[in-house]
């Protein structure tokens, strides 16, 4: 398995945009979670899904923030408009019962 | 309100010598301890975990305890090794291994030859 994939690597884009990130989880694994990085607040967890039911969405900052999960196999985590503050390492998630998390590259994210 | 702490941003150990890193929690409903190690422009990756139905776990050069009085856990390496230098995170659930974690804000180790 190739892992949890991110896409993009990095983008760069300015404020008011939207700013669409996307996660293929491992396949099999039921839990998939959208953490963000920062040099402020470190990894924080913004929202997670069960069998691609959102369970928590307490970390959500704001509601230019939104996550869905159509399938099992794609999530996407869309920021509208986007803001430089928003600027960060975004990184997917996936896991199953009886393992820890394993994560994807991130996404960087610029802002400017 | 940090629920998981690691109070040390940074860790240097010479090469052969034992890596302590410590992580200190205040949610008593965690029952579920996890590190990652994360190297620059990578995600963190899973390294060992721990349930607190145990107080230590053993994989290796690495050794993980827990003192559920104490609300403190700490990662052993053993051996240290210069690729062990990366950014070590702990991690806390409440919800067992499935559970979301909660990350601490991560710990520097360098290891010099």
């Amino acid at each position: 398995d190739a892992g949890v994939i991110q896409s993009p690597r990095h983008e760069v884009t300015e404020m008011g945009q939207e700013v669409t990130l996307r996660c293929k989880p491992i396949s099999g694994h039921d839990y998939l979670f959208w953490y963000r990085q920062t040099m402020m607040r470190g990894l924080e967890l913004l929202i997670y899904f069960n069998n691609n039911v959102p369970i928590d969405d307490s970390g959500m900052p704001e509601d230019r923030f939104s996550a869905k999960m159509p399938n099992a196999s794609f999530s996407t985590l869309k920021i509208q408009p986007s803001e430089p503050r928003d600027s960060a390492v975004y990184f997917c998630a996936s896991s199953f019962p009886g393992a820890g998390a394993f994560f994807g590259q991130g996404t960087r994210l610029t802002v400017v | 309100d940090q629920q998981v702490k690691q109070n040390s941003p940074s860790l240097s150990v010479q090469e052969g010598r034992i890596s302590i890193l410590n992580c200190d929690y205040t949610n008593s409903m965690f029952d579920y301890f996890l590190w990652y190690k994360k190297y620059p422009a990578e995600g963190p990756t899973f390294l060992i975990s721990i349930s607190s139905i145990k107080d230590k776990n053993e994989d290796g050069r690495f050794t993980v305890f827990l003192n559920k009085s104490a609300k403190h856990l700490s990662l052993h390496i053993v051996p240290s090794q210069p690729g062990d230098s990366a950014v070590y995170f702990c991690a806390a659930s409440r919800g067992g291994s499935q559970g979301n974690l909660i990350f601490g804000k991560g710990t520097k180790l360098s290891v010099k030859p």
